[in-house]
């Protein structure tokens, strides 16, 4: 049973037409972040929200920005996609306080930037 | 910067065979270190996971060796199979100081199990 679902798997996208990806997730988790992945590459995080508690990266660029209305959801916003911003773009959830604070990440949506 | 070292890169290993993948550390500080598996297409999977005041950690054909004075840990995968075949990450998780724990992940060693 997936626990930390992405939406879409696949997004095609204009150079510079916003996009929208989505994170839910069924585990109550308090934590949600959004990592960036390129090819062969490890994750690199973007920015995550403890509870209503937005922090971001010093290196994220502005053109990334996130909303998490409840719980549940969390919302990666990219303003003006450019064709250097195709990438794996991995959500993850974790319960801070917990004795491990283990990540669970979702299958990810692939950007494509035309 | 808080860095994790990885290596190698890149391992063939043969059906059977076993496949270790080192990682170093410089913090100090870090509270867990997780071993992620990513099939291409997939987002990384927990593995095995341990913990700094344990020296190993067995689940099924995955261990984890920990050397906490040398800063250095590893996994090992007995009876590798072609199932196995997929990039590998290890990390060290601590604390941000901003409400959560932060991963720091190595750059990944992609391994091939070849029958």
């Amino acid at each position: 049973d997936a626990m930390v679902i992405q939406n879409p798997r696949y997004q095609v996208t204009q150079f510079g037409k916003p996009v929208t990806l989505s994170c839910s997730q069924t585990l109550n988790h308090n934590v949600m972040y959004w990592y960036q992945q390129k090819s062969s590459q490890a994750p690199k995080l973007l920015f995550h929200y403890y509870d209503k508690d937005f922090n971001n990266e010093a290196d994220t660029p502005d053109n990334f920005q996130s909303r998490r209305p409840n719980t549940s959801f969390c919302f990666l916003d990219i303003r003006s996609p450019g064709l250097g911003d195709a990438a794996m773009y991995l959500c993850a959830t974790s319960r801070f306080g917990t004795s491990m604070n283990i990540q669970y990440f979702g299958a990810g949506t692939r950007l494509s930037v035309l | 910067q808080q860095q994790v070292k990885q290596s190698p890169q890149s391992l063939i290993v043969q059906k059977g065979g076993i496949s270790i993948i080192n990682c170093a550390y410089e913090n100090t500080a870090f509270d867990y270190f997780p071993w992620y598996q990513q099939f291409p297409g997939k987002g990384p999977a927990l593995l095995i996971a341990i913990r700094p005041d344990v020296s190993e950690k067995k689940e099924g054909r995955f261990t984890i060796s920990f050397n906490k004075s040398a800063k250095q840990f590893s996994l090992h995968i007995m009876d590798s199979q072609p199932g196995d075949s997929a990039t590998y990450f290890c990390a060290a998780l601590g604390d941000s100081g901003a409400g959560s724990y932060q991963l720091t992940f190595g750059k990944g060693t992609k391994l091939s199990v070849i029958p």
